[in-house]
């Protein structure tokens, strides 16, 4: 069975500290993969996207960043995060049949 | 520029009544749509989609091209369906999600 996972669930960051959230698909093979950003009031924010390793395409110009080293693995990272790079992200991957399975999220507060 | 908008934030309603949460898109081609759920400390999840013409949990949704709309309807709202809904249009390679309506039905 296909599955998603992302870690860590929370995490706690000082401004100007490095960001790593990773996430891993199982079950299935050269999935669309998302990153989002979910905050009150804006709904979920498309922040990037791949249709295969090594290629990203990001939608919002920031302070992130995402890479696919793997089939299955989708990594946001930033270098230097700011307090507003707070919030609950999302990744979430799709096959065919265009139906998108989340993960279970990341909650990320940068103080 | 916002391709998918949910004009309710917030909607309220009685268990028993009617309840249609609106959704309008902006694409110019042939729109693929889709409803989301998330539930309370839950995972947000696939609803329903408009190429299946599907009843999930009751909730219908039509496509109306001429008004650029795939409002999500039920007859008889039910506790359980209080949540936060999304509706999301697949263009090119990527998902595009509204900004969500949360809803919660009052006993």
């Amino acid at each position: 069975s296909q599955t998603i996972h992302q870690w860590p669930a929370t995490l706690v960051q000082p401004v100007g500290s490095p960001l790593s959230l990773e996430c891993t698909v199982e079950g299935t093979s050269n999935p669309n993969l998302y990153w989002y950003r979910q905050a009150a009031g804006r709904g979920l924010q498309l922040l990037f996207y791949s249709v295969g390793i090594g290629q990203i395409s990001s939608e919002v110009p920031q302070n992130l960043s995402a890479s696919r080293p793997q089939d299955r693995q989708f990594i946001l990272s930033s270098k230097k995060l700011l307090l507003s790079d707070s919030g609950f992200y999302l990744c979430a991957y799709e096959t065919s049949g265009n139906t998108i399975y989340f993960g279970e999220g990341s909650w990320l507060t940068v103080v | 520029a916002q391709r998918v908008t949910q004009p309710e934030k917030l909607l309220s309603v009685f268990k028993g009544a009617p309840v249609e949460l609106k959704c309008n898109y902006s694409y110019s081609g042939s729109p693929e749509l889709f409803w989301y759920v998330q539930y309370s400390r839950q995972r947000l999840q696939l609803l329903l989609r408009h190429i299946s013409r599907e009843s999930i949990k009751g909730f219908t949704a039509d496509l109306n091209k001429g008004e650029t709309s795939f409002h999500l309807k039920k007859p008889f709202a039910q506790e359980e369906d209080s949540a936060m809904y999304y509706c999301a249009l697949k263009e090119n390679n990527d998902m595009r999600f509204g900004a969500g309506t949360r809803l919660t039905v009052k006993p």
